[in-house]
């Protein structure tokens, strides 16, 4: 089947730690995302790429590093810079940036917590 | 900018009742319009979307939408609702004369729980 496969599915970290959250498709999509859902809050953009090498910022970045080595994996990182981690994380992809009718097609999530 | 509310935080329906979930956009063009539904722990996963023609758009399980460009609004609705519906549901919009960049992503709602009792 394709699919977004999000891993892990949860993660406990201490403060001042670095941790990656991996994710990975098998659909051929071009575009890929990360959103970060809090409760109340809907989902927020924290980076997209339409291709290898190359991603950009979306509206809550900071903190935050990405990289998109092979189109089919586009690992997140979340740093000890961000202030405030804890949330649900969000991989998702679209069969290319550029056309604004494509559907996006979600992992199942990975659940942050920092002790 | 383009933005999107979703004005009921909860909604609460007996089964077997029709069920309306509220979303109204904004938009500097024409909007294309999305749901997605969310079962907890989970990702999100798509039910409908409106780009052009006809302004009643049938998706999965049983559920439509209708797009009204004068009250700029996308209610998602079902006939006769099931204990199964109850989950989260996500109103997304996108500007269509916008697409690539920060300004071409989409933007979600806050979301609207939809608890179904028997």
């Amino acid at each position: 089947d394709g699919g977004i496969t999000q891993s892990p599915k949860y993660l406990f970290r201490k403060e001042g730690q670095n941790v990656t959250l991996s994710c990975e498709q098998n659909l051929n999509h071009d575009a890929m995302y990360w959103y970060r859902q809090d409760p109340g809050q809907g989902l927020r953009l924290i980076y997209y790429s339409q291709i290898v090498n190359d991603f950009q910022k979306g509206d809550i970045a900071e903190g935050y590093s990405v990289s998109r080595e092979k189109k089919e994996s586009f690992p997140l990182t979340v740093t000890s810079a961000q202030k405030n981690p804890t949330a649900f994380y969000l991989c998702a992809s679209s069969i290319s940036l550029y056309s604004g009718a494509n559907v996006l097609t979600f992992g199942a999530g990975s659940r942050l917590t920092v002790l | 900018a383009q933005s999107v509310a979703q004005p009921e935080d909860q909604v609460n329906v007996a089964e077997g009742n029709p069920l309306t979930v509220k979303c109204t956009y904004s938009v500097s063009g024409n909007p294309y319009l999305f749901w997605y539904v969310q079962y907890p722990n989970r990702g999100l996963q798509f039910l409908l979307k409106y780009i052009t023609g006809d302004n009643l758009v049938k998706g999965s399980y049983g559920f439509e939408a209708e797009f009204n460009k004068s009250q700029t609004s996308f209610h998602l609705k079902k006939p006769s609702a099931l204990v199964s519906d109850s989950a989260l549901y996500f109103c997304a919009v996108r500007d269509a004369m916008n697409y690539g960049g920060s300004q071409g992503n989409l933007i979600f709602g806050k979301g609207t729980k939809l608890s179904v009792k028997p």
